[in-house]
């Protein structure tokens, strides 16, 4: 079975630095996704970023970015220039394509992340 | 385009009585999951709904049903609820299983709502 595993239960960081978010998983699999979501206190959970694990580029959005390390099962997410809308709670998530899943994402526990000015 | 809706937003039983929930998924997608986010915790997969019928289950008892519709928004029902039924549920939708690019697995959530089970 798939895990995932965000070792870092709070963050802060100062309005403008850089933050970087820790996230481990575990799969025999070679081919899946990796997301990362934010969940601001208005709880919607909004789609950060996707990787596809078939492709070796680093996926980016805007001022979101990750690294990822498939040999170590491991997918960071940096945020650059943080802003106060940014504080939130960070979930990594994991699946499976279809053909080898049920249509279900796995979470971790999640990351809260605060922005202070 | 119109996002991920569910309604209501906050509801509140008590133990025993039963619930639905309802979603309607975003334009374009046609495929709808519902998930389980208790205080402090990720969510988890109750099950998915594809052609108006159950794709995937995750490890929920048979209490928690649901439906989709032709113009496919869905409904999760709760049966003989329990104090630890109180979560968040939340809906996501997407294209269809196989749609290429990461597209089918790609999932985007709705507000959520929010149950209290007295």
């Amino acid at each position: 079975a798939q895990t995932v595993t965000q070792s870092q239960p709070e963050m802060s960081v100062q309005e403008a630095e850089t933050v970087t978010l820790s996230c481990t998983y575990d799969t025999s699999e070679n081919n899946y996704y990796l997301f990362w979501y934010k969940q601001p206190p208005s709880r919607q959970m909004i789609l950060v970023i996707r990787q596809e694990a078939y492709k070796q580029q680093n996926a980016t959005e805007n001022r979101f970015s990750v690294n990822f390390q498939k040999a170590a099962k491991s997918f960071s997410l940096k945020i650059s220039d943080s802003q106060l809308g940014d504080t939130a709670m960070y979930f990594c998530a994991f699946m499976k394509p279809y053909g080898g899943s049920q249509g279900n994402l796995i979470f971790g526990k999640g990351t809260k992340l605060s922005v202070k000015p | 385009e119109t996002g991920v809706t569910q309604s209501p937003t906050h509801l509140i039983k008590t133990r025993g009585q039963q619930v639905t929930l309802r979603c309607s998924s975003q334009s374009g997608h046609n495929t709808v999951s519902w998930y389980q986010q208790a205080l402090g915790q990720g969510p988890q997969f109750i099950f998915q709904y594809y052609r108006e019928e159950e794709n995937g289950r995750g490890n929920f008892p048979p209490r928690f049903s649901g439906l989709q519709f032709p113009n496919y928004s869905s409904e999760l029902n709760v049966n003989a609820l329990e104090l630890d039924d109180s979560a968040l549920y939340l809906c996501a939708s997407s294209f269809p299983p196989g749609t290429s690019g990461g597209a089918s697995e790609t999932q985007y959530f709705g507000p959520g709502t929010r149950l209290l089970v007295l």
